[in-house]
């Protein structure tokens, strides 16, 4: 079975800070990694993915995550965090064969002015 | 920037009634999905829909639960006789491949959020 875990519920950063959302994943066959978005009111949309290859993978809004496999992480990163960027991200696994994304609990990011 | 359309965006339903979700898929798309997330919970997947029928579904996804693809454009579902427990916000998805082939994942749209009274 495969499963994600969101650390911190509620991450705040200072606009121009270094915004780091973290995701650890549990799966027994190497996963399929995503990032999404969820603006209010909005629906889900997707940051960035990780499948096979380059284990650095930049997405939109100039955000990026890292697949760590001895550390069976994605965390997502971005340099300088933008009042834009306040929204709740949700991570997300699947496994090769498989149609159905697993979530995270979601992280609710707030930027502080 | 094409869009996956749900209406209506907020329902509210009696216990007991049926309740149809209505999902416009963006229309090249040919794999189609229902997500839902109960108030603080995880997304959770409910069935993905491919060639007409259902590919994958979750234990959620019980017999009171039903999916169709009425016309080739819209892609419903319906809940037969709503509990209290079913209120959540529903997600529909649709993709133009499979999720591993598709460099975009999914197309969600904005929700139905349901209210079972």
């Amino acid at each position: 079975a495969q499963s994600v875990t969101q650390l911190g519920s509620h991450v705040s950063v200072s606009e121009g800070a270094l915004v780091l959302l973290r995701c650890n994943y549990s799966s027994s066959v190497p996963p399929y990694l995503f990032w999404y978005v969820q603006y209010p009111n909005q629906g889900l949309q997707l940051l960035l993915k990780y499948t096979t290859g380059a284990t650095l993978v930049k997405g939109i809004n100039g955000f990026e995550a890292e697949f760590k496999k001895s550390e069976t992480s994605f965390h997502l990163t971005k340099p300088s965090a933008h009042m834009s960027d306040a929204a709740e991200y949700f991570c997300a696994v699947t496994l090769f064969g498989n149609e159905k994304l697993t979530f995270g609990t979601g992280t609710r990011l707030t930027i502080i002015p | 920037e094409p869009e996956v359309t749900q209406t209506p965006s907020h329902q509210v339903t009696q216990m007991g009634q049926e309740v149809i979700l209505r999902c416009v898929p963006i229309s090249n798309h040919l794999y189609f999905y229902w997500y839902r997330q109960i108030l603080g919970q995880k997304v959770e997947f409910l069935v993905s829909f491919y060639n007409n029928e259902i590919s994958e579904k979750s234990e959620i996804f019980d017999d009171q639960f039903s999916v169709e693809r009425p016309d080739g454009s819209n892609f419903t579902l319906k809940i037969r006789s709503t509990k209290l427990e079913d209120s959540a916000m529903y997600f529909c998805a649709s993709s133009e491949a499979s999720l591993r082939g598709s460099p975009y994942g999914y197309t969600f749209g904005s929700g139905t959020r349901l209210t079972v009274v």
